[in-house]
Parts: C-alpha cells; sequence; structure tokens
C-alpha cells in the first residue's frame, strides 16, 4: 500500500531560524496536502498542490512539490512561537472512478524556543 | 469552527467496555472520515464512508465498527476496549471532490482504564 514517510519526527528551533520538513511518498501522488495540528487542538487545512514541480507561499511557509510528485517539503523562514505545532503532509492518490486514497505522513512537532 | 461536530468531548470508561463515538459533518459533505491519534502520534486512518456506503478501510480492529447514517452523522463503536485503545479520535469530512481539503471535529479524547 502506499506509504508517506515524514522527517524528522520533531524538530527544535529558536525564534526566528528557518524550519523544513520533508514529506516523501513511496509511489507517485496525484496531489498533496498540508495540515497543521496546533497543541490540543486538531488538524487544520493548509494548502495543496497539485502540479508537478509547484512552489506555493503562504507568507513565511513555503510549500513545494517535487518534479516526480513523489515529496514534497513545507519551509518556514524566520519561525514566532505561533508557529507551534505539528506539521502533517497527506498524499493523494485516486483510484478507479473518483475515489482517492489520502495517506497521512507521521508528522513533524515543531517547538520554537523563545 | 471547522463545522464538523464530535460527541462526547471525553470520555473514561474500564477494560471491556464498549462507546459509541459520534460525528456530524460539515453541511454538505457526503464523505466522513475516522482518525486514531494516540499520545504523540501520526494520524492512522480507519474507516471512510461516503453518502453511506463504506468507501475505504484502513488499519481499524475488528472490535472497531462504524457506519454513517442517512442524515448523514456517522458513529465510530469500539467494543472490548483495551488500555491501548486509550486515543484522541478524529472524525473529518469532505465534500469528496478531487481537490477538496479535509475538515477535521475536534476529536473524542478516550481513556480507558
Amino acid at each position: 500500500g502506499q506509504q508517506v514517510m515524514q522527517i524528522p519526527q520533531y524538530q527544535h528551533v529558536q525564534e526566528g531560524e528557518d524550519f523544513t520538513t520533508y514529506c516523501n511518498s513511496s509511489t507517485t501522488l496525484s496531489n498533496i496536502q498540508w495540515y497543521k495540528q496546533r497543541p490540543g487542538g486538531h488538524p487544520v487545512f493548509l494548502i495543496q498542490l497539485v502540479k508537478s514541480g509547484e512552489v506555493k507561499k503562504q507568507k513565511r511557509l513555503t510549500f513545494q512539490f517535487g518534479e516526480a510528485k513523489k515529496n514534497s517539503s513545507l519551509h518556514i523562514t524566520a519561525t514566532q512561537t505561533t508557529d507551534v505545532g505539528t506539521y502533517f503532509c497527506a498524499g493523494i492518490k485516486f483510484s478507479s472512478g473518483s475515489a482517492r486514497q489520502l495517506t497521512f505522513g507521521s508528522g513533524t512537532q515543531l517547538t520554537v524556543l523563545p | 469552527d471547522s463545522g464538523v461536530t464530535q460527541t462526547p468531548k471525553h470520555l473514561i470508561t474500564a477494560t471491556g467496555q464498549r462507546v459509541t463515538l459520534r460525528c456530524s459533518p460539515r453541511s454538505g459533505d457526503l464523505s466522513v472520515y475516522w482518525y486514531q491519534q494516540s499520545l504523540d502520534q501520526g494520524l492512522q486512518f480507519l474507516i471512510q464512508y461516503y453518502n453511506g456506503e463504506e468507501r475505504a478501510k484502513g488499519n481499524i480492529l475488528e472490535r472497531f465498527s462504524a457506519q454513517q447514517f442517512p442524515d448523514l452523522h456517522s458513529e465510530l463503536n469500539l467494543s472490548s476496549l483495551e488500555l491501548g485503545d486509550s486515543a484522541l479520535y478524529f472524525c473529518a469530512s469532505s465534500p469528496d471532490r478531487p481537490n477538496s481539503p479535509l475538515h477535521f471535529g475536534n476529536g473524542t479524547r478516550l481513556t480507558v482504564t
């Protein structure tokens, strides 16, 4: 079955430092989505990438989808304490009909030290 | 507010017991997903329903079952509970269009003692 690996599992950074989490799929994906889960909260959708090599930005967050559509990354520039949380990628494959298979990575738990 | 409602928020029960978790999806969403999240763990996919029919099954134990009703709300039944079943259980809904995201509820925290 489809597997989505995410590294690192944990990351501690000083406020103001950059942060990157990487997502790798065992198979070619149709799309990839990113979610953020604040401590004590529920996952919240951040963004979706669809095209090979796509790059999208949301303020200090930069999302990339690999050329082969098997990997993705999320980069945060100059982290702030509000960035604390766990970041999940979710790889999506479409099967027969319109059914889609969505597989979450294991998440990267980000701690930002003030 | 995601629009997905999960009840109860907390549940404490003993080993061997049975519980039912309830989820009301966002208005208009036909798909409901159930996920299990243990302490500091990722999101383990359990099962998906679409418009009342089971669509996909993940790592759901035989002691667990789910259903989606005609009004689209869903219930996850956990029986013969074990200590290891203690976790946060999330429900998510989606209109299931190809590029639609999942909208998660606040979760039910189950503690088995």
